[in-house]
This record gives structure tokens, sequence and C-alpha cells, in this order.
């Protein structure tokens, strides 16, 4: 079956990076997108960009452009997202999900709290 | 980036209808039939109930159905059960610089 598994909550200070994975499995990794998703406590789903394992190629939403990195390892079926320059309002659960061509994202991983707290 | 327009709160009795809407514009729910729906309880991760406006995913119980009129997309939820109470996220694919975007997100509340 399809899966998706991320990595564990992390606490960082302000300004440092962290790096969200996600391991897949029970499809052909190449075959689809992933795209990130975060959640702000309390607050609803903000997109913030996909990637084509395929190509690599990737697209943000303007708001992350310049400060997210995502990329792929497709050795291992494993996306990543990096996230710079943290502060403390992007503490929030990252979510991966897999998606469609057509946007639909129809598998989502458990989400990875990230605390950006001094 | 200008998340769609959902009604914050929404309820009804077990064995009522309910109706979530979407509210965007012609660049993105009027303009593409890009538009999701999730399901998400406290905790979880976002659950796909419908996709590409009016489908429904293998699994997703037929009491879910969707549709969209001009910039307006719709969740109707029929015959409520109380596993239903969550919070729904509508989504659209966006001609804007931001390629996509989730609404407001609505709490359903069962009576």
């Amino acid at each position: 079956q399809v899966q998706l598994v991320q990595s564990g909550a992390e606490v960082k200070k302000p300004g440092a990076s962290v790096t969200v994975s996600c391991k897949t499995s029970g499809y052909t990794f190449t075959g689809y997108f992933i795209h990130w998703v975060r959640q702000a406590p309390g607050k609803g789903l903000e997109w913030m960009g996909r990637i084509n394992p395929n190509s690599g190629g990737t697209k943000y939403a303007q708001k992350f452009q310049g400060w997210v990195t995502m990329t792929t390892d497709t050795s291992i079926s494993t996306a990543y997202m990096e996230v710079s320059n943290l502060r403390s309002d992007d503490t929030a659960v990252y979510y991966c999900a897999r998606a469609l061509a057509t946007w639909t994202q129809d598998y989502w991983g458990q989400g990875t709290l990230v605390t950006v707290s001094s | 980036q200008s998340a769609l327009t959902q009604p914050a709160s929404v309820s009804g009795s077990p064995g009522q209808s309910i109706t979530i809407s979407c509210t965007g514009t012609s660049g993105d729910v009027g303009g593409y039939n890009y538009v999701s729906w999730h399901q998400q309880y406290p905790g979880k991760a976002p659950k796909l109930m419908i996709y590409d406006v009016s489908n429904r995913p293998s699994g997703v119980s037929n009491r879910f159905s969707g549709s969209k009129s001009g910039n307006t997309a719709s969740l109707n939820i029929s015959g409520l059960q109380a596993e239903d109470e969550a919070e729904y996220y509508c989504s659209s694919y966006t001609s804007s610089s931001n390629f996509y975007v989730f609404g407001t997100g609505t709490k359903v509340t069962v009576l």
C-alpha cells in the first residue's frame, strides 16, 4: 500500500535551518509529484510547493521562494524539504503528500512538527 | 497567498444534509476543474474526500459529493454522521504565481 513516512519532530533556534524527509513506498516514486504543505498551530493548511521526482523540477509558492528548497533522492524514494533562516512563525506541522499531475494530493505523510524557539 | 473563502463553521443533526461553500475567483476555482476537498481530524493528516470538483476516491463514502458553479465550489455531506465531525478544506490550482491555494477551513459539528 502507498505510504509516506516523515522524519521526527525537530526543535530549532531562530536563524537555523531544518530538513524534513519523506520516505515513500508502495508506488513508483518517479510517477507522481510530491507536495509540501504546512499548518501552524490552530491554523489552516498552507501550500508551500511541489517537486517532480522524475525531473527534479520544482514550483514554489511565492512566499517560500528563496528560503525553501525541495529535493529528492530517487535511489531511496525519498523527498526532502529544507527551510532556512527559521523564524518563530515557521513553527508548524509540515506535511508531504503524493500528488497527481492534476494537483490532487491523494496520500499524505503523518506530519512533522517543527518548533522554532530561542 | 489569498486563501479561498469558506464558512468558519457548519452544523447539522444526524441524518441531515449540509453544504460547505468554497469561494474563489476566475483565476482559481472558476477557471479550472482542479478543486479538491480534504477532511482533517485534530492532530491527524488531511484525507482526500473529493478531487477534480466532483470525483470520489475509492473508499470514500458516497454520502460525500462535490460540485461547482461559477467561482464557488461546494461539498455536500448527506446523512450526516457523528464521524463526519471534522475540519474540511477546499483547495484549487491557481493561475497566480502561487500555483495552488487552500481554503480557510470549515469546522463541521454534528449536533
